[in-house]
C-alpha cells in the first residue's frame, strides 16, 4: 500500500536561513506527488506538484523540491525562508483505490520561522 | 476568485445534537471530498463525490455520518447524533477531474466542530 511520511513533525529555524522539510513515500507504481501548506486556521494550499519531466519543481512563495526516484524522497526546500512562512507543511501520494485517484497525506511538518 | 466555501466556520454543540456542515465547491468541479483533521489521526478521507455520486465513503462511520450532494453547488455532512470524539476540523475540497492522476484539490477554511 502507499504511504508518505514525513520525517519531522517540527522544524524551527531563523528567519533567512535556508530550511528542508522531508518527505518518504512508497509505493509500487508511478507517483503523483504534492505539498500543501496549510496557515493556521486556514485550509490547505497547494504549494508544488510533480507529475512527470523534470525532477525539479517549482512552486509558489519561492519553494521548491526534487523528485528522487531511487530514494523514493520528494523533499521540500526554500533557500530564504520568512516569518509568513510559519504553517504545517504535508506532503500527499496521488494513489488510484477504488477505481478513483485519491491523495494520501503524510502526517504534517509543522515549520516555525523565528526572528 | 473561485474558492471552496464552507459553513459554519466553528461549530459548538452539545453531545447528541444533530451537525451539519456546508461546503459549496468551486463552480465547475466535478469532485468533492470530506476531509476530517484532527492532532492524532491528521488528514482523513471521509467521502468522495464525483458528479454528485457517492464514489467512497468508507472514511465514515455509517451509523451517524451522512453525506450528501442535493445539487452541484451544495454537498453536506451530517453529523446524528454527535459525540465528542467527533470534535475535529472538517475540511470539503473540490477539484476537476480531468488528466488521470492531476489531482490537485482546492480546499475550503474548514469547520472546526466542537462537541460537549
Amino acid at each position: 500500500a502507499q504511504s508518505v511520511t514525513q520525517l519531522d513533525s517540527q522544524v524551527p529555524v531563523f528567519e533567512e536561513a535556508p530550511v528542508e522539510l522531508r518527505c518518504n513515500y512508497s509505493s509500487s507504481v508511478s507517483v503523483y506527488l504534492f505539498w500543501y501548506v496549510q496557515y493556521p486556521n486556514q485550509g490547505l494550499q497547494l504549494l508544488l506538484k510533480y507529475l512527470s519531466g523534470s525532477t525539479l519543481v517549482k512552486g509558489i512563495n519561492g519553494f521548491e523540491a526534487e523528485f528522487n526516484k531511487s530514494q523514493t524522497s520528494f523533499h521540500l526546500r526554500k533557500p530564504s525562508v520568512h516569518i509568513s512562512d510559519t504553517a504545517e507543511y504535508f506532503c500527499a501520494v496521488s494513489v488510484i483505490s477504488g477505481g478513483y485517484n485519491k491523495l494520501i497525506f503524510g502526517a504534517g511538518t509543522r515549520l516555525a520561522v523565528h526572528p | 476568485d473561485a474558492r471552496v466555501t464552507q459553513t459554519p466556520r466553528h461549530k459548538v454543540t452539545e453531545m447528541g445534537q444533530e451537525v451539519t456542515m456546508r461546503c459549496q465547491p468551486i463552480l465547475g468541479h466535478n469532485t468533492v471530498f470530506w476531509y476530517r483533521q484532527t492532532m492524532m489521526q491528521g488528514l482523513e478521507l471521509l467521502a468522495y463525490f464525483r458528479n454528485r455520486a457517492p464514489l467512497d465513503d468508507s472514511g465514515m462511520p455509517k451509523d451517524r455520518f451522512s453525506a450528501e450532494m442535493p445539487d452541484a453547488t451544495l454537498a453536506t455532512l451530517k453529523i446524528q447524533p454527535s459525540e465528542p470524539r467527533d470534535s475535529a476540523v472538517y475540511f470539503c475540497a473540490s477539484g476537476l477531474r480531468g488528466r488521470a492522476m492531476d489531482n490537485e484539490q482546492f480546499f475550503g477554511p474548514g469547520t472546526r466542530l466542537t462537541v460537549l
